[in-house]
Order: C-alpha cells, then structure tokens, then sequence
C-alpha cells in the first residue's frame, strides 16, 4: 500500500523540549517537504529536500531543523527556539522537485502544553 | 506566483452538481491552475490540475476561461464526503522549492 505516513497523529509535549515528527513515503519520490498549517490558515512551507542529503529553507524555517539521510524519509525536528510550536503539521512528497504534484500525509498535530 | 481570490463558503444540495469559482487574474502564461482539498484535520488531498484546456478526471472537471484569468472546478454529483475546503492555487513551471501557496480556500458545505 503505497503512500506517505506521518507519525503520530497528535502529539504533546512540554514548553521547552524539542519534539521529532515522523515523515515516510514508499512512493520513491525525490522531493519532500514540511508545512505548518494553523486553525483556519492556510499552509505555510517550513522546509524542503529535492534530493537526498539536500534540504532548503521555506518560508517559516527558524525554530525547525530536518534531515534528509534515506529517500523514503525526511523527519522534522520542532525546537525549543519555535515560538509558537502548537499547529497543525503536514509531510508532503512530489516524484521530482520541479512541476510535479504534491501528495500529502494525513498530518500530525502538534500541542505545546 | 499569481494570487487567487475565493469565496469563503458555499453550499451544494446532496447530488447536485458544485462549481467552485477561482479567480487569478494576474496569471502568466506559464502558470498551471491547481484544486486541492481538505477534508477537516485531514492532509490536502489534489483533485486536478490544468494550464489552459479543460481537464477532467475522476473526481472533477476544471474550466479554465479562454483569457485564463478565472476557472471553476465542477464536482458533477456532490457528496456529503464531498464537504471540504476547496483551494485554488496557481504555480509557475517552477519555482525554488516547488512550493504550493495556499490561500485561505473555499469551504464547502454539501447538505443532504
């Protein structure tokens, strides 16, 4: 069953502590990337990677860090430095980072308590 | 890449056929016209996209006008699974990043 996984779905965590979020695809797609989503916003690009061991920033990249070390896997690392953490999280995947479609995974939400 | 302008909410009687308006007035010529949708705390899902013909698959149509300044999607026979927001994003061939620029979309109410 083809597709991309997020992992959890809801996740808590403690002001001041840095959290990991899961992205896995089995697609064999080259490109990868990370979105934040707050309630009734719209999506904002945090990081992407057109390949393995390369990544960029997007538009709202301080306070997160990613690594790109396997093709099928792209983890965000959300840090104490992110302000404002608690949002929605969405991984998405394209076959190549030029034209090609985005898909998405079902998202984790992140709570800062 | 080009703004859109959506209207924020619309309804659609279980059955009938949905048109969602988009308006991107300031397109360019390379610029391909995108629907996605989300379901609520769901990951977006894509439904079509299209440059300037007509496209249809088997979830909806897109109309791009000849100007390519507006497009509707058209969701011949809506569902209740079919209650979403709808969003309509214009990209370039390519931009750094391949990034998708969602607005603020269409939220779509499909009552029985």
């Amino acid at each position: 069953d083809g597709g991309i996984t997020q992992s959890p779905k809801y996740l808590f965590r403690k002001e001041g502590q840095n959290v990991t979020l899961s992205c896995e695809q089995n697609l064999n797609h080259d490109a990868m990337y990370w979105y934040r989503q707050d309630p009734g916003q719209g999506l904002r690009l945090i990081y992407y990677s057109q390949i393995v061991n390369d990544f960029q920033k997007g538009d709202i990249a301080e306070g997160y860090s990613v690594s790109r070390e396997k093709k099928e896997s792209f983890p965000l690392t959300v840090t104490s430095a992110q302000k404002n953490p608690t949002a929605f999280y969405l991984c998405a995947s394209s076959i190549s980072p030029r034209t090609d479609t985005q898909y998405f995974g079902p998202g984790t939400r992140l709570t800062v308590l | 890449d080009a703004k859109t302008t959506q209207p924020p909410s619309m309804d659609c009687a279980e059955g009938r056929a949905a048109n969602l308006p988009c308006n991107h007035s300031t397109i360019s010529g390379n610029e391909y016209v995108y629907w996605y949708r989300q379901i609520h705390s769901q990951g977006p899902q894509y439904i079509i996209h299209g440059l300037k013909n007509n496209e249809t698959n088997e979830m909806a149509s897109l109309i791009i006008t000849e100007d390519r300044k507006s497009s509707t999607l058209i969701l011949p026979h809506a569902t209740l699974r079919d209650t979403a927001v709808y969003y309509c994003i214009v990209r370039a061939t390519y931009n750094a990043g391949n990034m998708l620029t969602f607005g603020g979309g269409t939220r779509l109410m499909v009552k029985p």
